[in-house]
């Protein structure tokens, strides 16, 4: 099975400052990669995804995640957060080979942006 | 319209109570999972089901059960309650689709259930 580790429960920051968010899994088979973000009293939802190809990702709301195989990391970062990226973080990995196709999740990061 | 959709969205209930929430999804996905989120642990895999005749039980399978009544519907129940199932639960739907479609290997997840358990 895989582990995913979120190395930071919270991370503050001020507004138009840069963050990164940071994730590393366990398993050294090939995986897909995801970042969900759950805003306050709301499901979660998809941010970005690597499947294949560039190892950098683009997603929503400007955020980017960088996949690094040797390192079996999969950071989020953002330039310039704003005020409305509060909200919860979770990484999440799925063993490329697998058939069952469940989802293995991190803890979870919580981003808050102050003024 | 929401594509997957949780009912209730919040309930209350008392130890050893029975309590059965509902999932339901327009998606016309195969694949139906049930999470709890519980501060600090992430989302656990509590039950999932490939389809209407497959069911698997996840990491923390013990004291819950589903029922799959159609591919569109997912139900969790909690036969007894206790105290330490008050959590937040997730339903979420996937599609294994073609490699290389949008949406493939990606989940769709409910707007979840808060559940306390006095």
């Amino acid at each position: 099975a895989q582990s995913v580790t979120q190395l930071d429960s919270q991370v503050p920051v001020f507004e138009e400052a840069p963050v990164e968010l940071r994730c590393n899994y366990s398993s050294s088979v090939s995986v897909y990669l995801f970042w969900y973000v759950q805003y306050p009293n709301q499901g979660l939802q998809l941010l970005l995804k690597y499947l294949s190809g560039s190892t950098l990702v683009k997603g929503i709301n400007g955020f980017e995640a960088e996949f690094n195989k040797s390192q079996t990391s999969f950071h989020l970062r953002k330039p310039s957060v704003h005020i409305s990226d509060t909200a919860e973080y979770f990484c999440a990995v799925r063993d490329r080979g697998s058939t069952l196709g469940r989802l293995y999740f991190g803890r979870g990061t919580q981003l808050t942006v102050w003024p | 319209d929401a594509d997957v959709t949780q009912t209730p969205r919040n309930r209350i209930t008392k130890t050893g109570k029975r309590i059965m929430l509902e999932c339901s999804q327009t998606k016309g996905h195969d694949r139906m999972y049930w999470y709890r989120q519980d501060p600090g642990l992430g989302l656990r895999l509590i039950y999932y089901s490939f389809d209407v005749k497959d069911i698997n039980k996840g990491e923390i399978s013990d004291g819950y059960s589903v029922s799959r009544q159609a591919q569109a519907k997912f139900s969790l129940s909690l036969e007894s309650a206790i105290p330490n199932q008050t959590a937040l639960y997730f339903c979420a739907t996937s599609d294994p689709g073609l490699a290389g479609g949008s949406s493939y290997n990606e989940q769709f997840f409910g707007p979840g259930t808060r559940l306390t358990v006095l």
